[in-house]
């Protein structure tokens, strides 16, 4: 099973509700990432997991919150929405190895729209 | 933030001809992978080349690697309608563990 799952594929949110994007993967994978991308432009690397242990946050504001409950799971929460938040939201799933980039696998992503 | 830089833009073909897109980079790499992006989905991963490797295959694919000029291409041999998408080029820079850096991508159409 070479599949990344995403849950739900469409969410519209107001500012001020909290929701949480989902992924998940059987593929034995110990690195996980949240990426942004706007329309017309390449994803933007969010978080790294490696190990179910956050590796890298890259600057990513507080109201994002990530969580990696176990090896396959990877949780975005999201509160208190800005307008420029509204994008198509990808998480991947890697192999981990010492520093070593490999090949990743992409969910089909989540599109937030925030109202 | 990002590293690579893919050339052209947007790249408008007919079916059967080949489509090369170029991808240059800032850092040292530890590999470089090309991506495709039907629209407004996932991405999927094409190939990877180590910074060890010159050139790589895979079917109607044709990835080089120049590490001292800091540039790869794709090229696409062949093309089909199927073809039409994004493409990235992706860097793994040295010192950023399992990270991957995207470029600003190629656009490509391919019309029959």
């Amino acid at each position: 099973d070479t599949e990344v799952t995403q849950t739900p594929k469409h969410l519209v949110m107001g500012m001020t509700n909290k929701k949480s994007l989902k992924c998940e993967q059987h593929m034995g994978h110990r690195a996980m990432y949240w990426y942004k991308q706007k329309a017309k432009k390449p994803p933007e690397l969010m978080f790294v997991y490696s190990y179910e242990k956050l590796s890298i946050n890259e600057s990513v504001p507080s109201r994002f919150s990530p969580e990696c409950p176990n090896s396959s799971l990877l949780n975005l929460h999201l509160h208190a929405r800005q307008p420029e938040d509204s994008a198509l939201y990808l998480c991947a799933s890697s192999q981990e190895g010492s520093g070593v980039s490999y090949e990743q696998y992409f969910g089909p992503g989540t599109r937030l729209t925030v109202t | 933030s990002q590293q690579g830089e893919e050339d052209p833009q947007a790249l408008s073909i007919q079916e059967g001809e080949n489509a090369t897109m170029n991808c240059s980079y800032k850092t040292s790499i530890n590999n470089l992978q090309w991506y495709r992006q039907n629209s407004g989905r996932g991405l999927v991963h094409l190939i990877l080349i180590r910074s060890n490797e010159r050139e790589k295959h895979s079917g109607r694919l044709r990835v080089t690697l120049d590490t001292s000029k800091k540039s790869s291409s794709l090229l696409i041999t062949a093309s089909r309608a199927a073809d039409t998408a994004s493409y990235f080029c992706a860097t793994a820079p040295n010192q950023a563990g399992t990270a991957l850096i995207f470029g600003k991508g190629t656009t490509l159409s391919v019309s029959s």
